[in-house]
């Protein structure tokens, strides 16, 4: 079956750096986005990887290893607006998004 | 660039009523739109992928008859939901994707309509 794996929430503090991993399980691979949705919101695009390694974007970066089924996303420099659910969704053979529950981060001052 | 609309933005409706939302692309081409239902502190579920002038496909468990889709153009979607009963509440999101925008496979959402029946 296909399967998502991410922390349901993580806690960090402002200005700080934090990491959020997504371990997957798909039937085929067409690449890996996240997204970023807050509370009462649609999803935003943050980033998409198809070939294992990182790609850096502004304070965000995400890295991709598919012999591994695994992604994370790094955020740097955070802020309060940081605040969020962070959503790994990888692309099966189908091209068609699997989503999980995404993690809730919590950002403190 | 690449901008999703829906409308509207939130609804109100009586048990027994049927309620549209519309999902529209603003400046592109839309091939592909899909449909999502997100209840409170879940992940987005899929209802249906719906391709321009064809009929859509629905995930299993989503009911055709109840949930109808309309891809009449590259640039609206619409999904009505029929006989409308209080477990339909939810936040109704649509995405639309285009092989001709610059990350093909990139899903652009609208910013969700968020449904009550009552």
């Amino acid at each position: 079956g296909q399967n998502i794996d991410q922390p349901t929430e993580m806690t960090a503090t402002e200005g700080a750096i934090v990491q959020i991993n997504c371990t997957y399980q798909t039937s085929g691979f067409n690449g890996l986005f996240w997204y970023q949705q807050h509370a009462g919101e649609a999803p935003t695009f943050l980033s998409y990887n198809v070939l294992d390694g990182l790609e850096e974007k502004g304070r965000f970066s995400s890295f991709l290893s598919r012999s591994k089924g695994y992604s994370y996303l790094l955020l740097k420099e955070l802020q309060m607006k940081d605040s969020a659910s962070y959503l790994c969704a990888p692309m099966d053979s189908n091209y068609q998004l699997i989503w999980g529950a995404g993690t809730k981060l919590i950002i403190k001052p | 660039g690449a901008v999703v609309s829906q409308h509207p933005s939130r609804v109100i409706c009586k048990s027994g009523t049927s309620v549209k939302i519309e999902c529209r692309s603003l400046d592109f081409q839309a091939t592909t739109m899909f449909w999502y239902r997100q209840f409170p502190k879940q992940s987005l579920m899929l209802m249906a992928t719906s391709n321009e002038g064809s009929k859509a496909t629905y995930e299993q468990g989503v009911e055709k008859d109840k949930f109808l889709i309309n891809h009449a153009s590259l640039t609206l979607s619409t999904l009505t939901v029929t006989s409308a009963h209080p477990e339909d509440s939810s936040f109704y999101i649509c995405s639309a994707r285009s092989p001709s925008t610059s990350d093909d496979y990139e899903q652009y959402f609208g910013p969700g309509t968020r449904l009550t029946v009552t």
